[in-house]
């Protein structure tokens, strides 16, 4: 069965620190990876996409994540954290082979991220 | 572009009522997804609709009903409420319901049923 796991319900760190959210997946086949956020009292937005090619992910407001294969993770990463970064990330996999969930994509808990001045 | 706007914005209901949470996309999307979010569960799909004039269902479609009124419009219709399902709704959008494309969310409905 497919599924997405986000190991921390809440991540700290000090603004001007690097941040990394972790995710880690279970497909059948290759996968299609996600990240959003969510804002408070917000609609989730789009951030970055893996599909193929470079493992290493360029998305917006300055986020990147990394395909690993071999270790089955899509860890979101920014060197240089935010205040205006604290928000609710989430994490989403789709099964490129997956006939019967086409349309659904598979969603982590959420990690609530915390950056402190 | 207001992109997918829902209506309203809260609600509450008493248990056995019903009513229908409005979507509406102006981004030409072909594709419509209704979700659901309780704390701790991420987004959990209710029911989606490939295309106008097609609906199916999600991961957790008891309880609901959908109808994709046109192109843009995607209603979501609560029958008999029950406290089971307070909760935040959300209406998202995509170009096509391919395994690669993104979807858009509008910002939300916050239901409690008593």
């Amino acid at each position: 069965a497919q599924s997405v796991a986000q190991p921390e319900d809440q991540v700290n760190v000090a603004e001007g620190n690097p941040l990394t959210v972790k995710c880690t997946y279970s497909v059948s086949g290759n996968p299609y990876l996600f990240w959003y956020v969510q804002y408070p009292n917000r609609g989730l937005q789009f951030l970055l996409k893996y599909i193929t090619g470079d493992n290493l992910v360029k998305g917006s407001y300055g986020f990147e994540a990394e395909f690993n294969k071999s270790q089955t993770s899509f860890h979101l990463k920014k060197p240089s954290a935010l205040v205006s970064d604290s928000a609710l990330y989430f994490c989403a996999v789709r099964d490129k082979a997956g006939m019967d969930s086409n349309y659904q994509l598979i969603w982590g808990a959420g990690t609530k991220l915390i950056i402190k001045p | 572009n207001a992109g997918v706007t829902q209506t309203p914005k809260f609600q509450v209901l008493k248990t056995g009522q019903s009513m229908t949470l409005q979507c509406a996309q102006d981004m030409n999307h072909n594709s419509m997804y209704w979700y659901r979010q309780d704390p701790g569960m991420g987004l959990r799909l209710i029911y989606y609709s490939a295309s106008e004039g097609t609906t199916d269902k999600g991961e957790v479609p008891n309880g609901y009903n959908v109808s994709r009124l046109n192109k843009r419009e995607f209603s979501l219709r609560l029958e008999s409420a029950a406290p089971s399902q307070t909760s935040v709704y959300f209406c998202a959008s995509s170009v096509m319901s391919g395994q690669y494309n993104e979807q858009f969310f509008g910002p939300g409905t916050r239901l409690t049923v008593l």
